[in-house]
């Protein structure tokens, strides 16, 4: 099955600066990519996804960036500000998503 | 307004006592899913579930049962069997195909 390894565990960046978390994927037959936020005591909410079809895909301050050669694929935040501390997860789909591990992202004020 | 209700949001159990964990979707989704989430790990599938009175076991079943016998609904049981409940379980529904997942807000289970 699928296997997801996300990096950094935890994240602490000064308010304005970006924030960069990394994933790598097992399975190249996985072709969508989704990223979650999770803020405490809260289900994830899906804040951007990309399919292997694409290389890049931006939404405001963030940004998701897939490598399929590589099998990894990255997600940026930009000009953080601090309603950006959160746990994300990134995720990738074979039959079923499979979910990385989680980085604690700290935005410093 | 649409979304994903999971009942309730903190749960105790007795020792070799059954509780169950309610899920409701009003998104009219086919899809739904039981999550299990312990610290600083990611989310492990528990049951999922593509149509009603047909769901597979995820990645953990063990310990665990579910039912779908209506489309908005989706209930988790945790058995006497699960030796190690203690965690945070998460509902989600998708609309098919195992993507765009909507999550509820979680039920924290811990043993008394």
């Amino acid at each position: 099955g699928e296997n997801v390894e996300q990096h950094p565990s935890t994240l602490s960046v000064q308010e304005g600066d970006s924030a960069v978390i990394k994933c790598t994927y097992s399975d190249s037959a996985s072709n969508y990519f989704p990223w979650y936020k999770q803020e405490l005591g809260k289900g994830p909410q899906l804040i951007i996804d990309i399919r292997s079809n694409v290389g890049e895909k931006k939404d405001q301050r963030i940004a998701v960036t897939l490598n399929k050669t590589a099998k990894h694929f990255s997600l940026h935040i930009t000009e953080t500000q601090p309603e950006d501390s959160a746990v994300y997860f990134c995720a990738a789909n074979d039959y079923k998503l499979s979910f990385g591990a989680g980085t604690t992202v700290t935005v410093r004020a | 307004d649409g979304g994903i209700t999971q009942s309730p949001k903190y749960l105790f159990r007795k020792e070799g006592q059954n509780v169950t964990l309610s899920c409701e979707q009003n998104l009219n989704h086919d899809a739904m899913y039981w999550y299990r989430q312990d610290p600083g790990q990611g989310l492990r599938l528990i049951y999922y579930s593509q149509i009603v009175n047909d769901f597979q076991k995820g990645d953990i079943a063990e310990g665990y049962s579910v039912s779908r016998e209506k489309k908005e609904s989706f209930p988790l049981t945790v058995t006497s069997a699960q030796k190690n409940p203690t965690a945070f379980y998460l509902c989600a529904s998708s609309g098919g195909g195992n993507e765009k997942l909507f999550f509820g807000s979680g039920t924290q289970l811990s043993v008394l």
